[in-house]
């Protein structure tokens, strides 16, 4: 089936820096959702990107649709510590087959902040 | 309604028992999924509502694992038998009618099985 891999696994950075995490698959995808999760609770969806090529913001958070549509990228600006998560990529179906509406997610990027 | 909300949040069973958890989506939203998450993982595609009706199902939903939406408004997942590998956090999302893909998740169940 189809995968996604996230890179990288893990982040430790200082606040107020900047922060860059990508996605990449071996299938095209036609959407692009990045979600945040905190511990003990459910993910939470930050941007969703629907065009090759788009470039959408949420806040300090960028993400790009890769022109290949076989990756994604989320940059976080001025890191802070409540950005303290795991960032997940996801996307729907894809040229593999399959629903349209299941989503495939990656394993994450731990991001921990240091006041 | 302002989010997808599930019951229990937490749920510590004995091997072999009998779960049932509960999902109510957000009220519009017609498309109703149950994931499963594990330490470390992403989380993985269960089982897909449209309405009341369960189109797809994962080759991970065993013979022991049933949903139902019986009015195309919330659901249940209920786990027979229950084993250790079961463990893991189960989390319910939803999404709106027609080609938007955007699933809002609840904040899951985390069920531990001794």
């Amino acid at each position: 089936g189809q995968q996604l891999n996230q890179s990288p696994q893990s982040m430790f950075i200082q606040e107020g820096e900047d922060v860059s995490m990508n996605c990449t698959s071996s299938s095209i995808f036609n959407t692009w959702l990045w979600y945040k999760q905190e511990p003990g609770e459910g993910p939470v969806l930050l941007i969703a990107l629907y065009k090759a090529g788009e470039l959408t913001s949420n806040g300090r958070l960028t993400a790009q649709f890769g022109i290949t549509r076989k990756d994604s990228f989320l940059n976080i600006s001025a890191s802070i510590p409540s950005d303290v998560g795991i960032y997940f990529c996801a996307g729907p179906g894809g040229n593999s087959g399959g629903s349209n509406y299941k989503l495939t997610f990656g394993k994450g990027t731990l991001l921990t902040v240091n006041p | 309604d302002t989010g997808v909300s599930q019951d229990p949040r937490h749920k510590i069973t004995k091997r072999g028992q009998n779960v049932t958890f509960r999902c109510d989506p957000i009220s519009e939203h017609n498309r109703l999924y149950w994931y499963r998450q594990t330490l470390g993982q992403g989380p993985e595609f269960l089982t897909y509502f449209q309405n009341e009706a369960q189109l797809e199902k994962s080759r991970l939903l065993s013979d022991r694992f049933s949903a139902e939406r019986p009015k195309g408004s919330f659901s249940t997942l209920e786990i027979q038998r229950t084993e250790q590998g079961d463990s893991a956090m189960y989390l319910c999302a939803s999404s709106s009618r027609g080609a938007n893909t955007e699933a809002f998740f609840g904040q899951g169940t985390r069920l531990t099985v001794v």
